[in-house]
């Protein structure tokens, strides 16, 4: 089975710029979730997607955006960029009820916001 | 609300002596509780999750782990250490509510000498 795939691996943009972080979820998963993890600090809940839909969204304002397709892949967009956006971004997969099973983790886009 | 601590952001063994690696967590509800390791540049894998059943639980590459209700812990352990175990390993909690948010620790750096 492939696991789960994020492109680009790495992104320099602009404060104020846009950027769309891609996911491919691993096969068989219906949920994905993205986190953001900061140098040195553990991952952040950014929301999560199933069935197409917005199921649940941690302490991020709505800047941050996202999408899942019927395919179960996922974008990350994230609008007006700061300098604090600059972090790994993980986007993970799962069956439901997520719990049971836990996350499978990508290997992360590293954005860098200059 | 859900958190987690790791006591120790650096911990330093052995090549061959027990690791143990803490991780304490509040939750208003049961827990479901991770252990995930992540290699430097990759994204986190899972090694062992409590659910429900029995307390004591076995992960992949020799870990286990305990939960202990009555301290709120989920400490992580392996006999004898590898240096090929040298990563950043990760406690997470989750209730299990709408949107399935994990809550991590912000992480242990376990380092192995020869």
């Amino acid at each position: 089975e492939t696991g789960v795939t994020q492109s680009p691996t790495h992104l320099i943009k602009t404060r104020g710029q846009q950027v769309t972080l891609r996911c491919s979820s691993q096969s068989g998963h219906n949920t994905v979730s993205w986190y953001q993890q900061a140098l040195g600090q553990g991952p952040q809940f950014i929301f999560q997607y199933y069935r197409e839909e917005e199921n649940g969204r941690g302490n991020f304002p709505p800047r941050f955006s996202g999408l899942q397709f019927p395919n179960y892949s996922s974008e990350l967009n994230v609008n007006a960029l700061e300098l604090d956006d600059s972090a790994l971004y993980l986007c993970a997969s799962s069956l439901v009820p997520v719990e049971s099973y836990g996350y499978t983790f990508g290997s992360g886009t590293r954005l860098t916001v200059v | 609300a859900q958190s987690v601590t790791q006591l120790g952001s650096h911990v330093s063994v052995s090549e061959g002596a027990l690791v143990l690696l803490r991780c304490n967590y509040s939750s208003s509800v049961p827990p479901y509780l991770f252990w995930y390791v992540q290699y430097p540049n990759q994204g986190l894998q899972l090694l062992l999750k409590y659910t429900t059943g029995a307390t004591l639980v076995k992960g992949i590459n020799g870990f286990e782990a305990e939960f202990k209700k009555s301290e709120t812990s989920f400490h992580l352990t392996k006999p004898s250490a590898h240096m090929s175990d040298a990563a950043e390993y990760f406690c997470a909690v989750s209730d299990g509510a709408t949107g399935n948010q994990f809550y991590f620790g912000t992480g242990t750096s376990l380092t192995v000498i020869p």
